[in-house]
């Protein structure tokens, strides 16, 4: 358990819905993040937010807008999407401006798209 | 149920010392494994990846890592450590037989280099 919860763990959406995710953090942290990951590929940066503002957008299509209302949550909201956004999508958290600024991650959500 | 494990939560080491980190995990099937790293104030990057092939797989910053699956192992290693490797180090694990979209990660380790 790392402090880092995110639901739901699995989700299967048609090309045409809309959904969203959520993380949730109750470690007192002021930055958090959504990654990406594929297959056979590493994980990629999606989003920062620092204090509750974007401080990161990594070239991310429009279909994915995310949401941090308060510090300790972070939504990622899913419309229209395509098979190939079929992934792993991780949320993490931290506290930025502490020495290491470590990283504390959900377990994330298995999406599918079909 | 799978889970990864890095025993070292936090390391200090002078310039020059070399450097291994351990990592093991659970699982018996086949698995891809990786090592990310975290500057201070940076997001995750990748350092090393092993899917399949020489056990021995080398990364970027002169970073290696090896994989010993009798002892279900993802060392990193590093001959000679820079003050600029100071950063917190994450193993991970993802298992081949269930696909790409499942993804364990260590807690993480903390390198810090003492000039």
């Amino acid at each position: 358990e790392t402090g880092v919860t995110q639901t739901p763990r699995h989700l299967v959406m048609g090309m045409t819905n809309k959904k969203s995710l959520k993380c949730e953090q109750h470690l007192g942290h002021n930055a958090m993040y959504w990654y990406k990951q594929s297959a056979k590929k590493p994980l990629e940066l999606m989003f920062v937010y620092n204090f509750k503002e974007q401080t990161e957008n990594n070239s991310v299509p429009s279909r994915f807008s995310p949401e941090c209302p308060n510090s300790s949550h972070l939504f990622l909201h899913l419309h229209t999407l395509q098979p190939e956004d079929s992934a792993l999508y991780l949320c993490a958290s931290s506290q930025e401006g502490t020495d290491g600024n470590k990283a504390f991650f959900g377990q994330g959500t298995r999406l599918t798209v079909v | 149920a799978q889970s990864v494990s890095q025993h070292n939560h936090h390391v200090i080491l002078s310039e020059a010392a070399s450097l291994e980190l351990g990592c093991n995990y659970s699982y018996g099937g086949t698995v891809n494994l990786f090592w990310y790293v975290q500057y201070p104030g940076q997001h995750l990057q990748l350092l090393l990846k092993y899917f399949s092939g020489d056990p021995l797989v080398k990364g970027i910053k002169g970073f290696e890592a090896e994989f010993i699956k009798s002892k279900f192992s993802f060392n990193l290693r590093k001959p000679s450590v820079q003050w600029s490797d100071t950063a917190e180090y994450f193993c991970a694990v993802n298992a081949q037989q269930t696909g790409a979209n499942n993804l364990f990660f260590g807690t993480g380790t903390r390198l810090t280099v003492i000039p």
